[in-house]
């Protein structure tokens, strides 16, 4: 399956704070996703994103496909932002996936 | 808007049981995925659906199967449950060359 990594894998940021974060792949991909995991467990999709750059409020995101990264821009962090943020990518209709995250910590 | 619906949010079963979870997926979504996360780790890819046909499979055990019903349901089966399929369980749904969205997901403890 296609590799996806994260960095960085944990993150801890003053309340206020900006941050991005990044995902490397290792194939071509059709589709890509931003997750946000809220300490209940939930999944949340943030961007459907497997190329170009989307804004939603105070969250971003980037992807370049030719070179196989994607970047998530978090500014003016909360505490609500804490949770694991990952990425996950697939091809064609198949399966997505996952890399291992960054786990972010936004402290007041 | 509806998302996708899991059911039971919890679930505690004794070793070598029986489990089924079930996932109602978005209406009109055409792909039924389920994936397995355990603790620490992220999510892993079981089995997915498309139109009720089975279209790929993961990293399932064989004590695991799964089924897409006429009515787009589906239902994941795990029999001889051990203490390490302790874990969430989430179902997606997607239309093709859309994005996926995730239900709640199914936590699983195995006593």
């Amino acid at each position: 399956g296609i590799q996806v990594e994260q960095s960085p894998p944990d993150l801890i940021l003053q309340e206020g704070a900006n941050s991005t974060l990044r995902c490397n792949f290792s194939d071509s991909v059709n589709n890509l996703q931003w997750f946000h995991q809220n300490p209940w467990g939930q999944l949340i999709n943030l961007f459907y994103i497997p190329s170009g750059t989307k804004q939603n409020g105070r969250l971003s995101a980037t992807t370049v496909a030719t070179e196989r990264y994607s970047l998530l821009y978090i500014s003016s962090s909360q505490t609500t932002d804490s949770g694991v943020y990952f990425c996950a990518v697939g091809t064609g209709a198949n399966n997505l996936f996952f890399g291992t995250g960054t786990r972010l910590t936004v402290i007041p | 808007a509806a998302g996708v619906i899991q059911s039971p949010r919890h679930l505690i079963k004794e070793k070598r049981e029986t489990a089924t979870l079930k996932c109602y997926p978005i209406p009109r979504h055409d792909t039924v995925y389920w994936y397995q996360q355990g603790p620490g780790q992220d999510p892993q890819f079981l089995i997915s659906f498309y139109e009720k046909m089975q279209s790929d499979k993961g990293s399932i055990p064989d004590r695991f199967s799964a089924q897409q019903f006429s009515d787009y349901h589906s239902e994941l089966n795990m029999s001889s449950l051990e203490l390490g399929d302790s874990a969430l369980y989430f179902c997606a749904s997607s239309l093709t060359n859309y994005g996926y969205t995730f239900g709640s997901g199914t936590r699983l403890t195995v006593v």
